[in-house]
């Protein structure tokens, strides 16, 4: 992608269980977001963390940043099947006015 | 607000026609963005736009492929002429004026199919 990362590529886990996507980037970034993509949709904002943020909760979701290693985390807990889906980072630009995603983790739970 | 429109949801061309997709910001959203998604590079940044204005365009692939806002709540992304290659859904998103908040809100994209 042009500006980032994600691992794994695809993760597929049980119902109930935890899952962990990871996200490594090239340039300086403002912020980074998260963002869900059903299969065929548009892809929808899930959560903001700000560059002097280490982490940040929302409901089941879970986000670290470590800006020194350029990387940061979204963790699901207690995934459920609604949650099968594609989900990016997206790391906004010094002048708050590109949104570069990153390459995407495929994630599939399994009732 | 319906949130970011776009048309149509799919497309399919021949080669060497001409095509052009369609998007309507969220009202009030200052900043528009082309995207263009495939398998194999991803969503790629095509163009931005700010206050109807052309800000980088250092995303597009090729001549054939240009961009306009005439105004505030319409903008275009034109294929002439267009190849199997283009084939990908093409996402138009907005924004509000940057700031460390910042969102982009998503249309639901154009599958594009060149034959």
């Amino acid at each position: 992608s042009q500006q980032g990362e994600e691992d794994p590529q695809a993760l597929s886990i049980q119902e109930g269980e935890n899952a962990t996507m990871n996200c490594s980037y090239k340039t300086s970034i403002n912020n980074l977001q998260w963002y869900r993509q059903n299969s065929g949709r548009g892809l929808v904002h899930l959560i903001l963390i700000r560059s002097n943020e280490r982490e940040k909760h929302s409901g089941r979701l879970r986000v670290t940043l470590d800006t020194s290693k350029k990387s940061s985390s979204l963790l699901i807990t207690a995934s459920r099947a609604a949650d099968t889906a594609s989900y990016f980072c997206a790391m906004i630009t010094d002048n708050f006015n590109k949104f570069y995603f990153g390459s995407g983790t495929k994630l599939n739970v399994k009732p | 607000d319906a949130g970011v429109i776009q048309s149509p949801r799919h497309e399919v061309t021949e080669m060497g026609q001409e095509v052009t997709l369609r998007c309507k910001p969220i009202s009030g959203h200052d900043y528009l963005f082309w995207y263009r998604q495939t398998m194999m590079r991803g969503l790629e940044l095509l163009i931005y736009f700010n206050n109807n204005v052309p800000i980088d365009d250092s995303g597009m692939p090729e001549d054939r492929f240009s961009a306009k806002m005439p105004n505030a709540s319409f903008s275009t992304l034109k294929i002439q002429p267009s190849e199997p290659r283009d084939s990908a859904v093409y996402f138009c998103a907005s924004s509000l004026p940057p700031n460390p908040d910042t969102e982009a809100f998503f249309g639901q994209g154009t599958r594009l199919t060149v034959v």
